[in-house]
């Protein structure tokens, strides 16, 4: 089944707005990554985050491996972060299943 | 950052034919994968390999797919035959210590 789900599956914000996405999965967890796939199809690793808080400029990741979720804030959100965030699961050791995207378009 | 890089960007075969797909991973990682994600879709995983040998297939991965890496060269996925399904953007990752990394994918078009 769907190891790995993400909401929303698309968002639309008006520019300089916050962003939450989140990432749920059913299994237990080695890592979990989020990658931002641009418009064109590739792909930029944001973040390694198995577990806890860490950021990155604007994008903040927070894992809480108890209740099987990570979330990808996006603060003051701008045009250029339009463009699909997935995230992927590492459920053992070396093989990583992806969600199916939350679909992110920022207008001016 | 590390660079995974795929050649062709962009191959156009007929039905049945075979395709062969080409990834040179990050030189010191040891661990390569292959993914299929379909216009708009999820991207799905086929196949990881590590030290000459296919570690983990999904379903996807059918039988006239194959993946080796002869003595440190490229990291390939063949098709033989192709199907009209087979259409799809195929991603090659390597990793090390849990972190992917990707190619910017090989979009094949099965006419």
């Amino acid at each position: 089944g769907q190891q790995v789900q993400q909401s929303p599956a698309s968002l639309v914000l008006q520019e300089g707005e916050n962003a939450e996405l989140q990432c749920n999965f059913s299994t237990s967890l080695n890592s979990m990554q989020w990658f931002y796939q641009r418009p064109g199809g590739s792909l930029v690793s944001l973040f390694y985050n198995p577990s806890g808080t860490k950021h990155s400029g604007r994008l903040t990741s927070t894992t809480v491996i108890k209740e099987r979720r990570s979330s990808l804030h996006i603060s003051s959100s701008q045009t250029t972060d339009s463009g699909t965030y997935l995230c992927a699961l590492e459920p053992g050791y070396q093989n990583f299943y992806f969600g199916k995207g939350t679909s992110l378009t920022v207008i001016p | 950052g590390p660079k995974v890089l795929q050649i062709p960007s962009h191959q156009i075969i007929d039905m049945g034919q075979m395709v062969t797909l080409n990834c040179d991973p990050v030189s010191n990682h040891l661990y390569f994968y292959w993914y299929k994600q379909i216009l708009g879709q999820q991207m799905e995983f086929l196949v990881n390999f590590y030290n000459g040998k296919v570690m983990e297939k999904s379903k996807l991965f059918k039988d006239q797919f194959s993946v080796e890496r002869p003595d440190g060269s490229y990291f390939t996925l063949k098709i033989q035959p192709t199907a009209l399904e087979d259409s799809a953007v195929y991603f090659c990752a390597s990793s090390t210590q849990n972190t992917l990394y990707f190619g910017a994918g090989t979009r094949l078009s099965v006419l």
